[in-house]
């Protein structure tokens, strides 16, 4: 069973441009969540998602930033226009249900850097 | 708002000795806890939950941790460790009404050396 993939690892953008971060989340998941990490802090909590629902985007920044979770497909989060302040690693998350007692499956994250 | 603090950014511990890892939270009620690990390139793996009960719960991989609530403190604990827990870790925190949404500690770097 393939975990929680995303992609790109890496990805490197300059200033003005759009980043599209991609989540597939593990096989019978239907909620998806988005984590940043900036440097030297811990994981902050973006947008929980279900299959074509937002739950809760309340850590989301209110501009430039946007999550979407497709009946079919990966969910992407999706930054326009980036800035320096963009740069961190973000993590996806999945679960079969919502709930603590339901186990977290993490991606590797997608690493940031916007030149 | 509920808070996450790692008192020690990095730990450098040596193989076979024990290991213990700071975690205090702020936050109004009990929260739900937990401890994650990250090794380098990997995803973050859930090590152990407290939700309710005993104070004492054992995780994966030979960790335990205890629940204080005079001290709303976490800490990780192992009595041995080995070279393959070298890693990032992370104490998390999430209220019972949203308990999806984590609060993470900025973690703690561990190091083992020989």
């Amino acid at each position: 069973n393939a975990g929680v993939m995303q992609n790109p690892r890496h990805l490197v953008r300059r200033r003005g441009q759009e980043a599209r971060l991609r989540c597939s989340p593990m096989k019978g998941h239907s909620h998806v969540y988005w984590y940043r990490q900036l440097p030297e802090e811990g994981l902050k909590f973006m947008v929980y998602l279900q299959k074509e629902n937002i739950i809760d985007e309340s850590g989301m920044p209110k501009e430039r930033f946007s999550a979407e979770f497709p009946k079919e497909g990966p969910s992407i989060l999706r930054i326009q226009q980036v800035v320096r302040g963009d740069s961190a690693a973000y993590f996806c998350a999945s679960s079969a249900k919502q709930g603590a007692d339901e186990k977290l499956f993490f991606g590797s994250g997608t690493q940031l850097s916007v030149l | 708002a509920q808070s996450v603090t790692q008192p020690d950014i990095h730990i450098t511990v040596s193989e076979g000795a024990s290991l213990e890892l700071r975690c205090n939270y702020s936050y109004g009620a009990t929260p739900y806890l937990f401890w994650y690990v990250q090794s380098p390139g990997q995803g973050l793996q859930l090590l152990l939950k407290y939700f309710s009960g005993d104070t004492l719960v054992q995780g994966i991989k030979g960790f335990e941790a205890e629940f204080k609530r005079s001290q709303s403190s976490f800490n990780l604990r192992k009595p041995s460790v080995h070279w393959s827990d070298a890693a990032e870790y992370f104490c998390a925190v999430a209220s019972r009404s949203n308990d999806y949404k984590l609060s993470f500690g900025a973690g703690t770097t561990v190091t083992v050396r020989a």
